[in-house]
């Protein structure tokens, strides 16, 4: 089935420093991958809808110059946390769909971002 | 805005049947139902879907009552490895962004 790989899993930095998120998908081209963050006991929320080749869609509220999102690729997009606060620790987590209209959503498995 | 209902928790004994129950009144005919589950600290794995008739694979079954307006997941012999946070979601087929509702804790009791 359809694999879509996230890194890193976990990741610790300090305040004021930026983080990368990677999301490949392994063995499909992903036109638009999505960006979720999670906060504990408390559901996925979408960020922003990230397609290859132009600019990413921001859900109302998310800010686009702090959650740098690129898709350079079919196979991967990046998430970058810039100037990260403690409140920006969370549970980041990616999708992805082939251009097949049937195809459900395939997630990766997370990235624990903690921010000290 | 999040157009399903589900129980917040539910308990289930290892080995019996799980069935997890959803209320989406408000779908529209070109929706389907989608059911996704989140095992603790990973990401979200797709189950099923469905438009109207029943669906089976070889992970659950999906009951959708005739009127569209509820739904049941089914996970025919509960195991351990079934205790997680399931997500009924109501979406157009192709619409890909999905947009995640509370879910149902399920904890499957040995």
């Amino acid at each position: 089935g359809a694999v879509v790989s996230q890194h890193p899993s976990r990741v610790i930095c300090k305040s004021g420093t930026s983080v990368k998120i990677e999301c490949r998908s392994l063995d499909f081209q992903a036109t638009t991958m999505f960006w979720y963050r999670q906060f504990p006991k408390q559901s996925l929320m979408l960020m922003a809808t990230s397609n290859e080749g132009s600019k990413a869609t921001y859900e109302q509220g998310v800010e686009k110059d702090k959650f740098l999102i690129n898709h350079a690729s079919l196979t991967l997009s990046t998430l970058t946390v810039t100037s990260a606060h403690p409140e920006d620790s969370s549970f980041y987590i990616c999708s992805a769909t082939g251009s097949s209209y049937n195809s459900p959503l395939h997630f990766g498995n997370g990235t624990r971002l903690t921010v000290t | 805005d999040a157009k399903t209902t589900q129980p917040p928790s539910m308990d289930c004994a290892e080995g019996r049947a799980a069935n997890l129950p959803c209320n989406h009144s408000t779908i529209s005919g070109n929706e389907y139902v989608y059911w996704y589950r989140q095992i603790h600290s990973q990401g979200p794995q797709y189950i099923i879907h469905g438009l109207k008739n029943n669906e089976t694979n070889e992970m659950a079954s999906l009951i959708i009552t005739e009127d569209r307006k509820s739904s049941t997941l089914i996970l025919p012999h509960a195991t351990l490895r079934d205790t997680a946070v399931y997500y009924c979601i109501v979406q157009l087929q192709g619409a890909q962004k999905l947009v995640f509702g509370q879910g149902t804790r399920l904890t499957i009791n040995p």
